[in-house]
């Protein structure tokens, strides 16, 4: 089974337009992370959220924590096709034998028209 | 954050070789990671590498078939060994973030076996 839930899988939106991506973890979570990879390539560090309730925006990225469901939401408002990408969520579910270890969604493939 | 340099970017192989991926870190980190990501799925934790020490490998993966090498604390290496079609993925490594930085990841080896 999935620890980490993305929805949607993939997501087509005009230039401009306001988008939620969210992540639904069915363990505790102990840090959330969001991740922005191009086809093929790395992944780029967008935001690190620890505490519930947290909530950080970076440029026209703001992500959010909700401790007590276990879900973080990342929403881009006025969307720009340097916007797209897989955009991936991965958590530290805290699990004892490796630490350090990030559980991942299968990302959230955002495409933008100008 | 950590800068880190991961190669070759990418390599097509012959089934039953073997190929070997460098990581190099610009800073002392004292736990490397290492993921794969298969095609349209999300990045799987392979194995953590701590220098002086075996690496710590997840259900499923075995060293025999990834061996990896942590000689000091900004080099890593993870060999993928005879390959089969099913090791076409994208291997990445990662190194765990200063503060608020979260988890850096290098670009990523598309690997591809023929």
């Amino acid at each position: 089974s999935q620890e980490l839930e993305q929805s949607p899988q993939s997501l087509i939106v005009q230039e401009g337009k306001n988008l939620t991506i969210n992540c639904t973890s069915s363990k505790t979570l102990y840090g959330l992370y969001w991740y922005k990879q191009k086809y093929g390539e790395g992944l780029i560090f967008l935001m690190m959220l620890q505490k519930g309730g947290e909530e950080k925006s970076h440029e026209k990225i703001t992500a959010k924590l909700d401790e007590k469901k276990q879900q973080s939401s990342l929403h881009i408002t006025a969307s720009q096709p340097s916007h797209a990408g897989i955009y991936l969520c991965g958590a530290d579910l805290g699990r004892g034998s490796t630490l350090g270890r990030l559980y991942f969604g299968r990302g959230t493939q955002l495409t933008v028209w100008p | 954050s950590a800068v880190i340099s991961q190669k070759p970017s990418r390599d097509i192989c012959q089934r039953g070789t073997s190929l070997t991926i460098q990581c190099q870190v610009d800073s002392q980190v004292t736990m490397m990671f290492w993921y794969r990501q298969q095609p349209g799925q999300s990045l799987t934790l392979i194995a953590t590498a701590n220098q002086g020490s075996e690496a710590t490998y997840e259900s499923g993966f075995v060293i025999d078939k990834f061996p990896i090498s942590r000689p000091n604390l900004t080099f890593s290496t993870l060999t993928v060994s005879n390959m089969s079609p099913e090791d076409s993925s994208i291997y990445l490594c990662s190194v765990e973030g200063i503060g608020r930085y979260g988890y850096t990841f290098g670009s990523g080896t598309r690997l591809t076996v023929v």
